[in-house]
């Protein structure tokens, strides 16, 4: 089975500038989540998408956002790039069991985006 | 919200050495995963553990859950050069979500 997938793989931006990344889930799965990762600051979470809607939101800007399509493939959007935006952002999929939030499942991790705000 | 914190940040070896890295969470967990990313690689999944003081081993690493739920460790026993990586914790709560430990990340001296 195919692992998780994230296009492209770098992107060089300037600032004000927006960046749209992609990301195809292992097939079947369903929950998608998007994690920005600078040094030093570990696994920040951005936003997880369960059958095309957002289930939980990290404690980032509207500048941030998402969306996640009927094939469950996800978008994370970018809009007016700041420097401070530079990092990996990496992609999560797991096989969600219906909407049970009494347990969570394993995350396979894509191989991530690196964006870099010039 | 919930938080959950990972020590020590940095942590450097010896081969052969043995290695810690320790989790802890504000609130009571359901479970804990473990993960690993090796340098310019992405998080790999390594463990889930769910029940109060489970302890689980894969070969040299050794996972353990506290009885309150709200702690956890990994431990490697005679730390090889393959183990370097920086190492996350992942704890989830019930109605909430996964929330992830800063890692620590651990070199390996041959």
């Amino acid at each position: 089975k195919a692992g998780v997938t994230q296009t492209p793989r770098y992107l060089i931006k300037t600032r004000g500038q927006q960046v749209t990344l992609s990301c195809s889930p292992i097939s079947g799965h369903r929950s998608v989540s998007w994690y920005q990762q600078t040094p030093g600051q570990g696994l920040q979470f951005l936003f997880e998408y369960f059958s095309e809607t957002q289930r939980n939101k990290g404690n980032f800007p509207g500048r941030f956002s998402g969306r996640q399509f009927s094939n469950s493939r996800s978008e994370m959007n970018v809009s007016t790039l700041e420097l401070g935006d530079s990092a990996l952002y990496l992609c999560a999929s797991s096989w969600r069991r219906g909407q049970n939030l009494a347990s969570t499942d394993t995350q396979y991790f894509g191989p991530g985006t690196r964006l870099t705000v010039l | 919200g919930q938080q959950v914190m990972q020590i020590p940040q940095y942590q450097h070896v010896q081969e052969g050495e043995d290695f810690t890295t320790y989790c802890n969470s504000s609130t009571t967990l359901s479970n804990i995963q473990w993960y690993k990313q090796r340098p310019g690689g992405h998080p790999v999944f390594l463990i889930q553990l769910v029940k109060s003081g489970e302890v689980k081993k894969q070969k040299r690493l050794t996972f353990q859950f506290g009885e309150a739920k709200k702690n956890s460790s990994l431990h490697i026993t005679a730390t090889q050069t393959t183990d370097v990586g920086t190492y996350f914790c992942a704890g989830y709560s019930s109605g909430s979500r996964l929330t992830f430990g800063e890692g620590t990340q651990l070199t390996v001296n041959p």
